[in-house]
């Protein structure tokens, strides 16, 4: 069945990195923009980052922009997100989620999400 | 950047009830606009994409409408399985904005 597998969350201090993969299965990956989306404890969804089916090019929230990448390994099916000079507002559940639209550059509704990963910023 | 707003922010419903919330965008999106929802300690889950299309194994009791700036997320007959929270999100601009979600509790 299509799914997607979050992993590498954890608790880091202020200022670290970290790598979060999305590994994904049921699907063909290589034909589908990805995205990463965040949860704060509490609160509401938001969007973090894009990245087009070919790899080509990538968008990402003001929020994270210069500190998050985002990247994919299509022959290990597999998402990332490397996130650098961490802070605590960015202590949240991060998802990888599948668009639901193939080959499509701009990206769009995502319909698969992974059961996400918990990422904590604190000292 | 487009913002999203919803309301309300909350509300109160029985099973049985006919429920509506609206999203509405900063500046036009066209039709790129798209419903999920999500249940506690769960990911979201799509519900309506493209304003009014409704996602495949969804019931057809949701339905959405709504282009340019306003749009509706209607439940026809809210069902125990519905309380949750309800987030509409942007896919006009490649900031995939989310709105702040509606959460529907138990009257």
């Amino acid at each position: 069945q299509v799914q997607l597998v979050e992993s590498g969350g954890g608790v880091i201090p202020p200022g670290g990195s970290l790598r979060l993969s999305c590994t994904a299965s049921g699907f063909p990956f290589i034909k589908y923009g990805m995205h990463w989306v965040r949860q704060a404890p509490g609160k509401g969804l938001e969007w973090v980052a894009f990245i087009r089916y070919d790899g080509s090019k990538e968008y990402y929230a003001n929020s994270v922009k210069g500190r998050f990448t985002i990247s994919r390994d299509k022959s290990k099916n597999t998402l990332y997100l490397h996130l650098s000079s961490l802070r605590p507002e960015d202590t949240a559940v991060y998802y990888c989620a599948k668009d639901k639209f193939d080959s499509l550059m701009r990206g769009d509704a995502s319909d698969v999400w992974g059961q996400g990963t918990m990422v904590t910023v604190s000292s | 950047d487009i913002q999203m707003t919803q309301s309300p922010s909350s509300l109160s419903a029985s099973v049985g009830d006919r429920v509506t919330i609206t999203c509405r965008a900063s500046q036009s999106i066209n039709i790129y606009l798209n419903w999920y929802q999500q249940k506690p300690g769960k990911a979201p889950k799509l519900l309506i994409y493209s304003a009014t299309n409704l996602q495949s194994g969804v019931p057809s009791r949701f339905s959405g409408s709504g282009s340019g700036t306003e749009f509706t997320l209607t439940i026809s007959s809210l069902q125990p399985e519905d309380f949750a929270t309800y987030y509409c999100q942007q896919s006009s601009s490649t900031l995939f904005t989310f709105g702040p979600g509606t959460t529907v509790d138990v009257k």
